[in-house]
């Protein structure tokens, strides 16, 4: 069965530090990767999606993926009050849908 | 705003009764996906669209759900004989054909007394 595991947290970061988040995935497959953040109460937003080895950065986001460890992260730099919300990682794992994490609770701490 | 409309948004309605939630894509959008979300947890796929024909159907949508897109623009999931374990966020998510990201809606929260 195809996996997705986050930690679930509570992750709890200094405003203005650096937030890391971590996701691993069970298939070496795995074609395409997301992060979705998600406020109490609503849907999923897209943060950031990756589909190569490295580095890809987006204003303050960072992804990071490596596939030889199944490993993809999310990274936060100048963290900030309204970053505390659930990011979910999201793999595809080539079958069209996206199988998801249980998300990790990040809360920045002013 | 990703323009995937959900409704309605809240729904509460009581053990037995019968449901149906409404997305509204955008036009761009050939592939349409339900996913099941409790709290606690990531969501969960229920089924997927392209155009109008229903490709995939996960396990998890037992005999008493159902869905439809019948034009291949907006869809229809209906839950019948509604049980408390049917309580949960339902979100539509939509996907054009030349990208690989799916954008939500707004979710319908089901409450089943």
């Amino acid at each position: 069965q195809k996996e997705v595991e986050q930690n679930s947290g509570p992750l709890s970061v200094p405003e203005g530090a650096i937030a890391s988040l971590n996701c691993t995935y069970s298939d070496r497959g795995s074609q395409s990767f997301f992060w979705y953040r998600q406020y109490s109460g609503k849907s999923p937003e897209l943060i950031m999606f990756i589909y190569s080895n490295g580095d890809k950065e987006d204003g303050r986001f960072t992804a990071q993926l490596n596939k030889a460890s199944q490993y993809v992260s999310l990274l936060i730099r100048d963290s900030q009050p309204s970053d505390s919300a659930t990011y979910l990682c999201a793999v595809n794992f080539g079958n069209e849908k996206l199988t998801f994490g249980t998300g990790t609770r990040l809360t920045i701490i002013p | 705003d990703t323009g995937v409309s959900q409704n309605p948004r809240h729904k509460i309605t009581k053990r037995g009764q019968n449901v149906t939630f409404r997305c509204d894509p955008i036009s761009e959008h050939n592939r349409l996906y339900w996913y099941r979300q409790t709290l606690g947890q990531g969501p969960e796929f229920l089924t997927y669209f392209q155009n109008e024909a229903q490709l995939e159907k996960s396990r998890l949508l037992s005999d008493r759900f159902s869905a439809e897109r019948p034009k291949g623009s907006f869809s229809t999931l209906e839950i019948q004989r509604t049980e408390q374990g049917d309580s949960a966020m339902y979100l539509c998510a939509g996907r054009g054909l030349d990208t690989d990201t799916q954008y939500f809606g707004p979710g319908t929260r089901l409450t089943v007394l």
